[in-house]
């Protein structure tokens, strides 16, 4: 049973437009979650997180929205840029619950951002 | 600054054979460690975790193993490899109780 969802294996978007990323969970313990960019050979790399006390974070051109009710977050990527081509996977964490079993991920999106 | 390294890069190896990988984290004390799989087409997947020296959980029934023999080490292994074990792998750390993980670089097996 697949607890983290990123339904669109894949997206396209213009250099300079919003690229919107999009994940689903199901567990409800989830408190935490984060979004991972990953290059091809090379380890995933933190990009930004959410607490579930919040519903916005935002880091420069990246902003994470969380609707708990929806069990449901997205990335926001303001504008694109060719840099940004990679996969990106979503996950998550329960955090109040001690965390030590690591992060839940979803099978991740790749973005790619045309010139 | 904490860092991870893990080793070997890149390995082919003949279904049958052994498996070692290693990692080590530099940097920190008592971290949570983690070895993960990333499988054509399927995301990322927790294999192991640890909280301490000795300390293994294991997530899903599988041919591999792993120890942590020292606080900052953690290694993977295997006795006999099947076809399906070809992926790449991913060490991990978190500090404990916080949920952000710090990934290696990577390794990636390709079983023949």
């Amino acid at each position: 049973d697949q607890q983290v969802k990123q339904n669109s294996p894949s997206l396209s978007v213009q250099e300079g437009r919003i690229s919107i990323l999009n994940c689903d969970y199901t567990n409800s313990m989830f408190d935490y979650f984060l979004w991972y960019k990953k290059y091809p050979a090379e380890g995933p790399t933190f990009l930004i997180s959410i607490s579930s006390i919040k519903d916005k974070n935002e880091d420069g051109r990246f902003t994470v929205f969380l609707n708990k009710s929806a069990k449901h977050l997205s990335l926001h990527i303001v504008p694109s840029q060719p840099g940004d081509s990679a996969v990106y996977f979503c996950a998550a964490s329960s955090v109040s619950g001690g965390g030590a079993d690591g992060l839940t991920f979803g099978k991740g999106t790749h973005l790619i951002i045309q010139p | 600054s904490q860092t991870i390294h893990q080793w070997p890069a890149t390995l082919v190896q003949p279904v049958g054979s052994p498996l070692s990988l290693e990692c080590t984290v530099e940097g920190t004390s008592n971290p949570n460690l983690y070895w993960y799989r990333q499988a054509a087409g399927r995301g990322l997947q927790l294999l192991f975790y640890s909280v301490g020296i000795g300390q293994i959980s294991s997530e899903v029934p599988q041919n591999l193993s792993a120890s942590r023999p020292q606080d900052r080490q953690f290694i993977l292994s295997s006795k006999k490899l099947l076809l399906s074990d070809s992926g790449f792998y991913l060490c991990a750390w978190s500090v404990r109780g916080v949920g952000e993980l710090f990934f290696g670089e990577g390794s990636r097996l390709t079983v023949l």
